[in-house]
């Protein structure tokens, strides 16, 4: 099976602006997990969708937002930027009935 | 809450074996394990389920103590690609994608 690709792996923006990522998981999984990942504060979870209704949230700014199609693609989106969004940010698909997870590249998201 | 892992950094000579602890104030339903390599995405590893233990792959096992909120990581007879950052993520609930990881523990093994 195709691993989870990410979209685009490298991404530069200005403060203020805004920036949508993508990621496919692994066919047949359901869950989609994200997680943004910095030197000073690890590997933090952002949100998880599950059959396309986000079933977890975690303790991100309303400027975090995401979504998941029908075919379990799903998109981040981060809306006025600022440079602490500087970051890799990481989406892993769940399918297993104990919800390992298995991640994708991820983008390096790198905020000017 | 953040899990707790210990120690930050170990260093290892091939053939050399390390325990990674990971402590949770709070109550676990599952433990996962990962190993990210410098410029690569974290790999999964293995899982620990609350009432059960699960042995991963390679010499690398882990055991999970659902009394004390914590899980260990052995690795055994280190080899040169053991070398990583490894990270606990605790489930707080099952049947779910969420997972809060620590902070990571930086191994690095030598010929």
């Amino acid at each position: 099976k195709a691993g989870v690709t990410q979209t685009p792996r490298y991404l530069i923006k200005t403060r203020g602006q805004q920036v949508t990522l993508s990621c496919s998981p692994i066919s047949g999984h359901r869950s989609v997990s994200w997680y943004q990942q910095t030197p000073g504060q690890g590997l933090q979870f952002l949100f998880e969708y599950f059959s396309e209704t986000q079933r977890n949230k975690g303790n991100f700014p309303g400027r975090f937002s995401g979504r998941q199609f029908s075919n379990s693609r799903s998109e981040m989106n981060v809306s006025t930027l600022e440079l602490g969004d500087s970051a890799l940010y990481l989406c892993a698909s769940s399918g297993g009935r104990n919800y390992e997870q298995y991640f994708g590249p991820g983008t390096r998201l790198t905020v000017t | 809450q953040q899990p707790v892992q210990s120690p930050q950094a170990v260093i290892l000579r091939e053939g050399e074996d390390a325990v990674i602890n990971c402590s949770s104030s709070k109550a676990l339903y599952s433990v996962h394990w990962y190993r990210q390599k410098h410029g690569e995405a974290p790999v999964f590893l293995m899982i620990l389920l609350k009432g059960g233990e699960q042995k991963g792959h390679e010499k690398i096992s882990a055991s999970f103590n659902e009394k004390k909120q914590q899980s260990s990581l052995y690795l055994t007879a280190s080899q040169l690609s053991y070398s990583g950052t490894y990270f606990c993520g605790t489930g707080p609930s099952g049947n779910t994608g969420k997972l809060i990881f620590g902070q990571g523990t930086t191994l690095q093994v030598k010929p």
